[in-house]
């Protein structure tokens, strides 16, 4: 089945400890994109990749990382989480980047839901 | 002022009824345009993409004006099954920047 799975699905953690929220696709999908989700402001995009080893800010990166080691996969690395990193975070794919017509759907993944206490 | 602008609703419509949303843009250089749907707690799924000649699919009709800068959403015949969190995309930056609006809610009720 294609799809884009997040893990963990649910976090709960403490300001200042480092914590990774892996994301893989099985599409062979060349780009992959972070965003959060807070109410009221939408999904806003936090890191974006257009291949392996290439990355680029998107809206929000403040206070995060990503790596493209592996097409497949796209882990968000939270070095120093803050409290107002709390948010609904979204993993999303899609076939190739830089395409205005409808086969540049984003696949999205599940959702992490991540509290920082 | 946000680069995409939503009434946030909630829009509460009967069964059968017709309803349209819009979403405002402020970047010209935006180029590729979509709907996405949300339930609630859910991750987006892709409803249809924006043309300038306007799409239809089903009882779902998208229009595109890029002269003044929005994008529009028509339902027909609302279902309950409608009832969602309808979400306006822009990209630019050749497509690897998209940028959501906040939503606009639907509740479809008998």
């Amino acid at each position: 089945e294609a799809q884009v799975t997040q893990n963990p699905r649910y976090l709960i953690t403490v300001t200042g400890k480092k914590l990774t929220v892996t994301c893989s696709q099985n599409m062979n999908h060349e780009y992959m994109s972070w965003y959060r989700q807070d109410p009221g402001l939408g999904l806003r995009q936090i890191y974006y990749s257009m291949n392996v080893e290439v990355t680029d800010k998107g809206d929000v990166p403040e206070g995060y990382k990503v790596s493209r080691k592996e097409k497949r996969n796209f882990p968000l690395i939270l070095e120093s989480p803050s409290p107002n990193q709390t948010s609904l975070y979204f993993c999303a794919s899609s076939l190739s980047p830089g395409l205005a017509v409808s086969y540049n759907e984003q696949f999205f993944g599940p959702g992490t839901r991540l509290t920082v206490l | 002022r946000k680069e995409v602008e939503q009434d946030p609703g909630p829009f509460n419509v009967p069964e059968g009824a017709t309803v349209a949303f819009n979403c405002t843009y402020s970047n010209s250089a935006s180029q590729s345009f979509f709907w996405y749907r949300q339930d609630c707690r859910k991750e987006p799924k892709l409803l249809m993409s924006v043309y300038s000649s306007g799409n239809e699919d089903g009882r779902f009709t998208a229009q595109l004006n890029r002269a003044s800068q929005y994008i529009s959403l028509l339902i027909r015949d609302s279902k309950l099954s409608d009832s969602a969190t309808y979400l306006c995309v822009v990209t630019m930056e050749y497509g690897n920047k998209l940028v959501f609006g906040a939503g606009t809610i639907l509740r479809v009720k008998s």
